[in-house]
């Protein structure tokens, strides 16, 4: 139940592609969904969060699309560019009280020049 | 310094050895953790503080035994590892426990001999 699926393990895409990360999650009490993007020897990073009362969000070239009756949400990054290139993950968690990140396993994207 | 900073950034350790990790948070957050990163694995919760009392110990052998000695600092004290231990050590912090503000430091590459 606490668990959050991600896919695909690894992804290359060319520049100018549109890589798209999948998350799936099976509590319905999760409130919170976000993805952070983790570069080579720094800490993972938050680079976008949704909450379930919208099905889309967008900052910049990063969307969230977000299906509650699937409980599924994705990452597309729009315009990849090589400094894009890093690993991400997305999580959940139950914003409303104490509650703690559960993460997927990873999503290694490499855009090629 | 800004952010979360840890140290040291790479640990190497024989089995018999003592070593401690050390974590400072410069956001004025109330809350601590420490996560392990194994490759191909979802990020792993570990311990949990806040306002310097542990919250959380996600079944973690005792080899590891943490320390908060106050909101901004904390440790991670390491004795007589074994090699399935070694991983990157991240430590993050957040406002009152609230996943949206956490924010990680760049972790501590650990190998262990």
């Amino acid at each position: 139940q606490q668990q959050v699926k991600q896919s695909p393990q690894s992804l290359i895409v060319q520049k100018g592609g549109i890589p798209i990360i999948n998350c799936a999650y099976e509590n319905t009490a999760f409130d919170y969904f976000p993805w952070y993007q983790q570069f080579p020897g720094k800490g993972p990073a938050l680079l976008i969060a949704i909450r379930p009362d919208v099905s889309e969000k967008k900052e910049g070239r990063f969307t969230i699309s977000f299906n509650k009756s699937a409980k599924q949400f994705s990452l597309h990054i729009m315009d990849s560019q090589p400094g894009d290139s890093a690993t991400y993950f997305c999580a959940a968690s139950i914003n409303s009280g104490y509650s703690t990140l559960t993460f997927g396993k990873g999503t290694m994207l490499l855009v090629s020049p | 310094e800004t952010g979360v900073t840890q140290t040291p950034r790479h640990l190497v350790m024989g089995m018999t050895n003592k070593k401690s990790l050390k974590c400072e948070q410069h956001l004025g957050h109330n809350a601590m953790y420490w996560y392990k990163q194994s490759a191909k694995k979802p990020l792993e919760l570990m311990f949990v503080y806040n306002f310097k009392e542990q919250t959380e110990n996600n079944s973690v052998p005792s080899r590891f035994s943490p320390e908060c000695p106050n909101s901004s600092h904390l440790f991670l004290h390491l004795h007589t590892l074994q090699p399935e231990d070694s991983a990157l050590y991240l430590c993050a912090s957040s406002q009152s426990l609230r996943p949206d503000t956490q924010y990680f430091g760049p972790g501590t590459r650990l190998t262990v001999l």
